[in-house]
């Protein structure tokens, strides 16, 4: 089955830790994005790449690193410059659809908790 | 910046029940999607609409996007308890860009 892999599930990390989430798509679609998601609230798009070995920061990029250098490939790292990690961390990819409006295809989510 | 607010941020219907969950954007869209997140999960897309005016229906939900392209509603007739989750309305300013997400509608159903 296709879909997006996001790995791991459930994280704990002292605070001063770097850690890296994985996300891996076997949909062939060129875009991949990194949301954050607080308790009750919406989605904030953290990182985007629209083609490998490119990327583009979003809304709240600041303590956040990514690297795209396979096109199945997104990985987010929260480094410890992220004044408050503790979230659900989203990843999705996109394909075009005839309008030229890009859909979203999401993970099943990293839940991040800085102990 | 572009935003997007949704209202109502929490949303209690009684089953069989109908209701009316609105999105607002500081700007004209070219687009808007509406994805649903049961709870403990991920997004998963259900709709877009792109027309000014258009109006899409998949059984019990109703999707419509404002004339001036700035605004969207989702009404959801005769609620069931599937229908539990949060509504997110998102939508981009020039198509294939970054997608703006609102902060959703939380719905609860009472049997």
């Amino acid at each position: 089955d296709g879909g997006i892999t996001q790995s791991p599930k459930y994280l704990f990390r002292k605070e001063g830790q770097n850690v890296t989430l994985s996300c891996e798509q076997n949909l062939n679609h060129d875009a991949m994005y990194w949301y954050r998601q607080d308790p009750g609230q919406g989605l904030r798009l953290i990182y985007y790449s629209q083609i490998v070995n490119d990327f583009q920061k979003g809304d709240i990029a600041e303590g956040y690193s990514v690297s795209r250098e396979k096109k199945e490939s997104f990985p987010l790292t929260v480094t410890s410059a992220q004044k408050n990690p503790t979230a659900f961390y989203l990843c999705a990819s996109s394909i075009e659809l005839g309008s030229g409006a890009n859909v979203l295809t999401f993970g099943a989510g990293s839940r991040l908790t800085v102990l | 910046g572009q935003q997007v607010m949704q209202i109502p941020q929490y949303q209690h219907v009684q089953e069989g029940e109908d209701f009316t969950t609105y999105c607002n954007s500081s700007t004209t869209l070219s687009n808007i999607q509406w994805y649903k997140q049961r709870p403990g999960g991920h997004p998963v897309f259900l709709i877009q609409l792109v027309k000014s005016g258009e109006v899409k229906k998949q059984k019990r939900l109703t999707f419509q996007f404002g004339e001036a392209k700035k605004n969207s509603s989702l009404h959801i007739t005769a609620t069931q308890t599937t229908d539990v989750g949060t509504y997110f309305c998102a939508g981009d300013e020039a198509a294939g860009n970054k997608l703006t997400f609102g902060g959703g509608t939380r719905v609860l159903v009472k049997p």
